[in-house]
């Protein structure tokens, strides 16, 4: 079965708008994390964001924030102000337990932003 | 300035040939991790390793080797025995195995000729 789920396999954004990506879980582990990762057309799988299971509050980092909702599992990506910048593939991911090689990827979504 | 260092770019791979990807980080990291990235798809696990001269297998371990004898360096073999190894590898560090955020290398694309 699918740890990650993401079911929106393209995006389009105007500039200056805000977008979210969709990302569902699934774990039986009660302690796990929740990242999400940009990868534009270089390659590089670069960092933006991270949700532990165990935070009150949702997560923020600068124009990026995660929109945390444990109980239906979904830990959707929000972007305010989209850039150009922003077009690449977007990657939801999940740590489970206590150990960094339980590490699973979803199948990315890929945005565009529209000038 | 602190980071993943992968090599080569671009590797190209004849059939029978064993082909070697570098990975070096000078973060001072434990953790070091290898993944491959099929098109359109996300990453998969090869193998990882939580501390030098130790490493486990991860997903998708079969065809290739991984060596940790250096904390700061972490290459992966890919042997004739992966029968399809034309992906993007890309190649990981964290501070510990426990420790949440992993940080990239810029990829190796490998084709085979």
């Amino acid at each position: 079965a699918q740890k990650i789920t993401q079911t929106q396999p393209g995006m389009f954004v105007q500039e200056k708008e805000a977008v979210t990506l969709d990302c569902t879980y699934d774990t039986s582990d009660p302690s796990y994390g929740l990242f999400w990762y940009k990868q534009p057309s270089s390659g590089e799988m670069i960092f933006l964001i991270y949700q532990g299971s165990y935070d009150q509050q949702n997560a923020t980092e600068g124009r990026y924030s995660l929109n945390f909702q444990k109980a239906r599992k979904s830990a959707n990506l929000v972007i305010s102000a989209s850039q150009l910048g922003d077009s690449a593939m977007y990657f939801c991911a999940m740590r489970e337990g206590g150990y960094g090689q339980n590490f699973v990827f979803g199948p990315g979504t890929r945005l565009s932003v529209l000038p | 300035d602190g980071g993943i260092t992968q090599s080569p770019k671009y590797l190209f791979r004849k059939e029978g040939q064993n082909v070697t990807l570098s990975c070096e980080q000078n973060l001072n990291h434990d953790a070091m991790y290898w993944y491959r990235q099929d098109p359109g798809q996300g990453l998969r696990l090869i193998y990882y390793s939580q501390i030098v001269n130790d490493f486990q297998k991860g997903d998708i371990a079969e065809g290739y080797s991984v060596s940790r004898e250096k904390k700061e360096s972490f290459p992966l073999t890919v042997t004739s025995a992966q029968k399809n190894p034309t992906a993007f590898y890309l190649c990981a560090s964290s501070i510990g195995a426990g420790e949440n955020i992993q940080y990239f290398g810029a990829g190796t694309r490998l084709s085979v000729l």
